[in-house]
C-alpha cells in the first residue's frame, strides 16, 4: 500500500495563476482532508470530505475549491494564486468516525511569486 | 485564539536523557492525536489516545481528558528522535474537529 499520495512535491506559481493539487489514498478511507501548514502556526484545515460525494469548508477555505472525485481521490485547486497562499499543504484520510486516527500524505510545497 | 497550548516550544537535550512534552487544550475532546514530522517534513502518526496511557517502544502517551492535558515522554533518547512533536485533539463543538498545536521541535545531541 503507498498510504497517501500527493503531487506535485514541489511547485511554484506567479500570481494569479491556477492550479490542482492531487492527493490519493489506498487505504478504503472515507474522510479525506487537506490542510495547510505555515510557521509558527498548527496544522489548519482548509477543507474536508467526510464521505465520497460531500465536501465542506474548513477554518481557511477562501481561495480554495476541492473535489472528491471518488472514493480515493481529493484535489486541491486554486483558482488565482496569491502570495498568502505559498505554504506547504498537506492531504490527510482517516477510516471511519470511530477511528480516529489520520494519515498524511508527504506534502506539497507551494511557493506562489 | 489557542486551543491547543504545547511546551516546550523547543528542547535540546543530550543522547539518553528522558524527555517530555505537554500538550493542554480548552476545548472538550474525545481522543487526542500525537503526531510526529521530520525534518524532510513528512507526518507520522505516533499515538491516538482517549484515556490513560500507552506505549510504543520508547514512547510512551498519556492523557487526561477531565484536565485537559496530554503528557509525550520518550525514554532514552536518540538522535532520531529529533524531529517536531504535534499535539492534536480531537473533538471540540462538532465533535468531528481535529485542532492542532504549532508543535515541540526536539534536538537530540549525541
Amino acid at each position: 500500500n503507498a498510504g497517501v499520495t500527493q503531487t506535485p512535491k514541489f511547485q511554484v506559481l506567479k500570481t494569479g495563476q491556477s492550479m490542482t493539487l492531487q492527493c490519493a489514498q489506498d487505504m478504503n478511507h472515507n474522510s479525506m482532508y487537506w490542510y495547510r501548514q505555515d510557521p509558527g502556526m498548527g496544522l489548519r484545515l482548509i477543507y474536508y470530505s467526510a464521505s465520497e460525494g460531500t465536501t465542506d469548508k474548513g477554518e481557511v477555505p477562501n481561495g480554495y475549491n476541492v473535489s472528491r472525485l471518488n472514493k480515493r481521490e481529493f484535489s486541491l485547486r486554486l483558482e488565482s494564486a496569491a502570495p498568502s497562499q505559498t505554504s506547504v499543504y498537506f492531504c490527510a484520510s482517516r477510516s471511519i468516525p470511530t477511528r480516529y486516527e489520520q494519515y498524511f500524505g508527504p506534502g506539497t510545497r507551494l511557493t506562489v511569486t | 485564539k489557542n486551543e491547543v497550548e504545547q511546551s516546550p516550544q523547543n528542547l535540546t537535550a543530550q543522547e539518553g536523557e528522558f524527555i517530555t512534552i505537554n500538550c493542554s487544550y480548552s476545548v472538550g475532546i474525545s481522543a487526542l492525536h500525537w503526531l510526529q514530522q521530520h525534518p524532510g517534513g513528512g507526518i507520522v502518526s505516533l499515538f491516538m489516545l482517549s484515556s490513560g496511557k500507552k506505549k510504543h517502544g520508547r514512547l510512551i502517551a498519556t492523557i487526561n481528558i477531565q484536565e485537559k492535558h496530554s503528557s509525550l515522554h520518550i525514554t532514552a533518547s536518540h538522535p532520531r528522535d529529533s524531529a517536531v512533536y504535534i499535539c492534536a485533539p480531537y473533538g471540540g463543538r462538532t465533535g468531528n474537529q481535529f485542532y492542532f498545536g504549532t508543535g515541540t521541535s526536539l534536538t537530540v545531541i549525541p
